[in-house]
């Protein structure tokens, strides 16, 4: 059953940590995405790869940072430079350019 | 600067009384518009692309149509379980192949 899969759900952090978002998928997708949505907010993007070993910043990447040195996977680290990480993030990959997205089911993450 | 604007910004309908969502762009060759669904607190879920003006996909009770500055999605006799937050999205020029989303138009069908 394809898909992609973000891990955990649910994450809670202090302040001053460092925190990294799982994303997966196996869809064979080339481009993976992450984006950030606040209550009231549109999806804003953060990093995207469109190939291995290769990413770029997206409009509110401080912050943040991301590896993709396997093509199933994507992970996002929220570092303590973020200055207001509370936000539910979202993870999509896609088959190539102007094509549809799919998302992955979201990771909330709280910081306190 | 491209831009993606969604109005209203919340519908409410009677089960059965249709309507429709709007999505306006501002984005220089628009190279696809893409319309989806999203229940709270999970991931958006892909409904249609459109690409080219004139164009019109349809899934159920939803038919979504584009011109050459905005697209409509058009509910027809509405149920309960069509209730969702609905996103637009068109490619983002300055990111590849990352996408700008609207805001959403959150739709709430009472029975």
């Amino acid at each position: 059953d394809g898909g992609i899969t973000q891990s955990p759900k649910y994450l809670f952090r202090k302040e001053g940590q460092n925190v990294t978002l799982s994303c997966e998928q196996n869809l064979n997708h080339d481009a993976m995405y992450w984006y950030r949505q606040d209550p009231g907010q549109g999806l804003r993007l953060i990093y995207y790869s469109q190939i291995v070993n290769d990413f770029q910043k997206g409009d509110i990447a401080e912050g943040y940072s991301v590896s993709r040195e396997k093509k199933e996977s994507f992970p996002l680290t929220v570092t303590s430079a973020q200055k207001n990480p509370t936000a539910f993030y979202l993870c999509a990959s896609s088959k190539g350019p102007y094509l549809e997205q799919y998302f992955g089911p979201g990771t909330r993450l709280t910081v306190t | 600067e491209d831009q993606v604007t969604q109005s209203p910004e919340a519908l409410r309908l009677q089960e059965g009384e249709s309507s429709s969502l709007n999505c306006s762009y501002t984005v220089s060759g628009l190279r696809g518009l893409f319309w989806y669904r999203q229940d709270p607190g999970k991931g958006p879920e892909f409904l249609f692309t459109l690409y080219s003006a004139g164009e019109e996909k349809e899934k159920e009770r939803l038919k979504a149509t584009l011109t050459k500055k905005e697209s409509f999605l058009h509910i027809t006799a509405p149920k309960p379980e069509d209730s969702a937050t609905y996103l637009c999205a068109v490619p983002h020029n300055q990111a590849g192949t990352a996408l700008i989303f609207g805001k959403g138009t959150t739709l709430s069908v009472s029975s």
